[in-house]
C-alpha cells in the first residue's frame, strides 16, 4: 500500500521566517502527492498537488513544495510565515490499492507561527 | 455555493442511538467518500462510491452503512452508536479518472454521550 509519514507532529517558526514542514513517501510506481491544509472546525482545503513535471509545484496562498525522487520527499515550503498559516497540514499519497481511487493521509503536523 | 455539504454539522446523541449524517456535491463528481478523523486528527477513509456504487469498503463495523441514491448524494447510516464512534465525519469527492484531488466538506462532530 501507499504511505506518507510526517515526522515532525508540531512546526514552530517565526512570523517572516521561511517555513518547511516535511513529508516522505513510500508508493510502488508513480507517486501522486498532495498537501492539505485544515484551520480549526474547518474541512480539509487543497494547497498543491504533485503529479509529474517541475519537481517544484506551487500552490495557494505562496505555498510551494519540492518533490524530491532520490529522497522520496514531498516537503511543503513558503519563502515568508504568516500567523494566518497556523493550521493543520497533512500530506496524502493518492492510492489506487484495491481497484479504487482514494488519499491516504499523513498524521497531520501543526503548524504554528508566532509573531 | 458550498461544493460538498454535509449536515448535520454537529449532532450529539446517547449509546445506542442510530443516526444518518448527510451529504451533497454539486461538483459534478462520479466519486464520492467518507473518511474518520478521530481525536488525534488520524484520517482514514471508511467508504467510497463511484457512480452509485460502493467500491471501498474498509474494515468499518457494520453498523456503518453507506447509501448513495444518485451520484451526487452519500449518506452514512450509523446504527447502534457506540462513545469510539465519537469523531468528526467527513465527506469528499473527486473526479472519476482525476488525477486524485479530493474536495471535501466541513465535517459532522457526532458526540456519544
Amino acid at each position: 500500500a501507499q504511505s506518507v509519514a510526517q515526522p515532525e507532529d508540531q512546526v514552530n517558526v517565526a512570523e517572516g521566517n521561511p517555513l518547511t514542514v516535511k513529508c516522505t513517501y513510500s508508493v510502488s510506481g508513480n507517486p501522486y502527492l498532495f498537501w492539505y491544509v485544515q484551520y480549526p472546525n474547518r474541512g480539509l482545503q487543497f494547497l498543491l498537488k504533485y503529479i509529474t513535471g517541475d519537481n517544484l509545484v506551487k500552490g495557494s496562498y505562496g505555498f510551494e513544495a519540492e518533490f524530491n525522487k532520490s529522497q522520496t520527499s514531498f516537503h511543503l515550503k513558503k519563502p515568508s510565515a504568516l500567523v494566518s498559516d497556523s493550521a493543520l497540514y497533512f500530506c496524502a499519497v493518492r492510492d489506487m490499492t484495491g481497484g479504487g481511487n482514494k488519499l491516504t493521509f499523513g498524521t497531520g503536523t501543526q503548524l504554528k507561527v508566532e509573531l | 455555493d458550498t461544493a460538498v455539504s454535509q449536515t448535520p454539522k454537529y449532532l450529539v446523541t446517547q449509546m445506542g442511538n442510530d443516526k444518518s449524517i448527510k451529504c451533497e456535491q454539486n461538483l459534478g463528481h462520479d466519486t464520492m467518500y467518507w473518511y474518520k478523523q478521530d481525536s488525534k486528527k488520524f484520517l482514514k477513509i471508511m467508504f467510497s462510491y463511484n457512480n452509485k456504487e460502493l467500491i471501498i469498503n474498509e474494515t468499518v463495523p457494520n453498523r456503518f452503512s453507506p447509501k448513495s441514491p444518485d451520484k451526487a448524494h452519500l449518506n452514512l447510516h450509523i446504527n447502534s452508536l457506540e462513545l469510539g464512534d465519537s469523531a468528526v465525519y467527513f465527506c469528499a469527492s473527486s473526479r472519476d479518472r482525476g488525477t486524485g484531488e479530493l474536495f471535501f466538506g466541513e465535517g459532522s462532530r457526532l458526540t456519544v454521550l
